[in-house]
């Protein structure tokens, strides 16, 4: 157990609709990272936060929004879902930030597999 | 721009046997830090290793061991005497020590282990 929590472990919905996926990270760690897994792409790095600010962005659609809230869990919201939206969602935490004491090693929640009918 | 190669898609051996996984990787960051992660068929991805570029020693933990040669820019994972708990997706990682901290993942390693 990473100690990284997703939520919820499995979503099914249809075209067009709009879902948020929840994350909150291991205790003590500020830095909270979206990834998608899909078979075509693989794992696709989306978005960083850290401490409730956006601090990098990967390949994330803009139908994709995710923040970072006081209390430090995120969430991703995908909006206007289409047939090629279906995946795994990762979340993964770390400790800090590049330049305060390096990268560290990012620890990876249980995933959210989201399929759109 | 970083890049990660797993040419391996999959790999099946007998239990007991030893396995590599290789791992080739491209970037132009000079300090950087790899990894490997193992994703077993419940599909968690499970951190087991992370090592600096400034750092070529190779590390052994158990069964497994990991050897970085920077010269030829490879980071490759044994398992000796394999065991079927073993079996998983197996992901070689990059991501640069200063800057935007995403993982670059390869595209992953399919290994099976047979009774």
């Amino acid at each position: 157990d990473s100690g990284v929590t997703q939520t919820p472990k499995h979503l099914i919905t249809a075209t067009g609709q709009r879902v948020t996926l929840r994350c909150s990270p291991r205790s003590g760690d500020l830095s909270v990272y979206w990834y998608q897994q899909s078979l075509d792409q693989g794992l696709q790095f989306l978005i960083q936060y850290y401490n409730g600010e956006e601090r990098a962005k990967g390949n994330i659609l803009e139908r994709f929004s995710a923040q970072q809230f006081p209390d430090l869990h995120s969430e991703l919201n995908l909006s206007s879902l289409e047939l090629g939206d279906s995946a795994l969602y990762f979340c993964a935490s770390s400790r800090g930030l590049a330049g305060m004491m390096g990268a560290d090693t990012q620890y990876f929640g249980p995933g959210t597999r989201l399929t759109v009918l | 721009a970083q890049k990660v190669t797993q040419a391996q898609t999959e790999i099946s051996v007998v239990e007991k046997e030893d396995v590599t996984l290789d791992c080739v990787y491209e970037t132009r960051d000079t300090t950087y830090y790899l990894f490997w992660y193992k994703q077993p068929p419940s599909g968690e991805l499970v951190f087991l290793i992370r090592r600096n570029s400034f750092d070529e020693q190779n590390e052994i933990s158990g069964r497994y061991s990991w050897n970085f040669q920077k010269s030829t820019s490879s980071f490759n994972f044994t398992i000796t005497a394999s065991q079927v708990v073993d079996s998983a997706v197996y992901f070689c990682a990059l991501t640069p020590i200063q800057g935007a901290q995403k993982l670059v993942f390869g595209q992953g390693t399919r290994l099976t282990i047979n009774p």
